[in-house]
């Protein structure tokens, strides 16, 4: 079955760029999409199809995708960011949509 | 207002059942796939059940099948899940999610969870 890894935690001090990666074979052939949880509230969806931004999400915000590597980039990080990140694909050989094991943003 | 309401979680026995409904407003709700997601607490989203937009079509993890069954009323904006043979290990919040994208897989708005306790 796929596994997403996603390293635990990563920790950035304010108005520097973190970087969250998402790791699976070949994951660069799948769409990825990224979510940002705060404790005690629902997943919000912050890319899409690897780079998309929904709408209200600030352009700080990007997401590339390639090889076996996807990462989600926050740049100009705010205390606000701080957050629990998860990649998320859907594998169409098994029809089962896969959540990576999430990564803790700690803002220093 | 784009929204998701859950409700229906609560505490139940080892063995015992629940219906959970989701109630969708301020979107086309029949035309969008629709999605059950749930949290164990300190852990991350699993994806349990998703439902096509006119309910002709579902799909169950492993972990769920043949005890979960995802279904919809577009007439009446709401989603459901029947929770049937419970365990210790179903618990957990649950979440509806709306299906975006061209195969639905993504997921742009998720309701703000009810929580089940299987428990005796």
């Amino acid at each position: 079955s796929y596994v997403l890894t996603q390293p635990p935690s990563v920790s950035v001090a304010p108005g520097k760029t973190a970087r969250i990666t998402c790791v699976e074979n070949n994951i660069g052939s799948y769409s990825v999409h990224w979510y940002q949880q705060k404790p005690g509230q629902a997943p919000v969806l912050v890319i899409y199809y690897d780079s998309d931004r929904p709408s209200g999400i600030p352009e700080r915000f990007s997401g590339s995708n390639s090889g076996d590597t996807a990462t989600l980039t926050i740049s100009r990080v705010e205390a606000g960011d701080e957050a629990d990140y998860y990649c998320q694909v859907w594998d169409r050989s098994s029809d089962h949509v896969v959540f990576g094991g999430g990564t803790k943003l700690t803002v220093l | 207002e784009v929204q998701l309401v859950e409700s229906g979680g609560g505490l139940v026995q080892p063995g015992g059942s629940l219906r959970l409904s989701c109630a969708a407003s301020g979107f086309a709700f029949s035309s969008f796939w629709m999605h059950w997601v749930r949290q164990a607490p300190g852990k991350g989203p699993v994806c349990l059940s998703r439902i096509n937009s006119d309910g002709s079509g579902t799909s169950h993890a492993d972990s769920v099948k043949g005890r979960f069954t995802i279904s919809r009323d577009n007439a009446k904006n709401t989603l459901y899940l029947q929770m049937n043979s419970l365990r210790a290990e179903d618990t957990a919040v649950y979440y509806c999610a709306r299906g975006f994208g061209v195969y639905g897989d993504a997921f742009d708005i998720w309701g703000q969870g009810t929580m089940v306790t299987v428990s005796s």
